[in-house]
């Protein structure tokens, strides 16, 4: 058990481009989460997903975001057309079936995204 | 509006003494609270939990403590130990979802 594994680590982008990361989860977990933080703030929830069906979107995630878990394992995040607000870190969680309370998040490194 | 707030960005202790980290929330509906530790680049940590029907919680040198009446909770470490100097963040939850509301955090120093 590896924990939860993001790619990349870090990722400069030019404003109007299109990005995306990879989040691979503990693989008993079936449950994956998105978080976004930025500078002096918690983790804010953007969407997670049970299995491959994506059970709730926060309305952080605008129409220029979307995440996809197709066979139910890894996960990506697609934001288009960049903007400077987007610069942030963007957290993957996984967990058991059972959710809270009896599985907390386990949270990976994170990747961290500047838009310049 | 934050839903979870946490009133102090910082705090500094001496090595074996307690740290008391303190949280509020506002939603009366939240029913599971947890805080995590987080290392600079690195992410948050799962710590310690509390369902709202409990008012404590204990797992070693961390205490958790939930006043249900006055919306609040804290974090209890003794002895407190250069180790836990990491920001730590309180985080609730309603219902099983995992859809955690998180404060600002708390960065804690421990002076050896």
């Amino acid at each position: 058990d590896t924990g939860v594994s993001q790619d990349p680590r870090h990722k400069i982008t030019k404003r109007g481009q299109n990005v995306t990361f990879r989040c691979d989860p503990i693989s008993e977990h079936n449950r994956l989460y998105w978080y976004r933080q930025t500078l002096g703030q918690g983790p804010e929830f953007l969407t997670y997903f049970q299995n491959e069906a994506q059970l709730e979107k926060s309305r952080l995630l605008s129409d220029r975001f979307s995440a996809e878990r197709p066979k139910g394992s890894f996960s990506t995040l697609e934001i288009q057309r960049t903007e400077q607000g987007d610069s942030a870190m963007y957290l993957c969680a996984s967990s058991f079936p059972t959710g809270l309370p009896n599985s907390p998040l386990h949270f990976g490194n994170g990747t961290r995204l500047t838009v310049t | 509006d934050q839903q979870v707030k946490q009133n102090s960005p910082s705090l500094s202790v001496q090595e074996g003494r307690i740290s008391i980290l303190n949280c509020d929330y506002t939603n009366s509906m939240f029913d599971y609270f947890l805080w995590y530790k987080k290392y600079p680049a690195e992410g948050p940590t799962f710590l310690i939990s509390i369902s709202s029907i409990k008012d404590k919680n204990e797992d070693g040198r961390f205490t958790v403590f939930l006043n249900k009446s006055a919306k609040h909770l804290s974090l209890h470490i003794v002895p407190s130990q250069p180790g836990d100097s990491a920001v730590y963040f309180c985080a609730a939850s309603r219902g099983s979802q995992g859809n955690l509301i998180f404060g600002k955090g708390t960065k804690l120093s421990v002076k050896p």
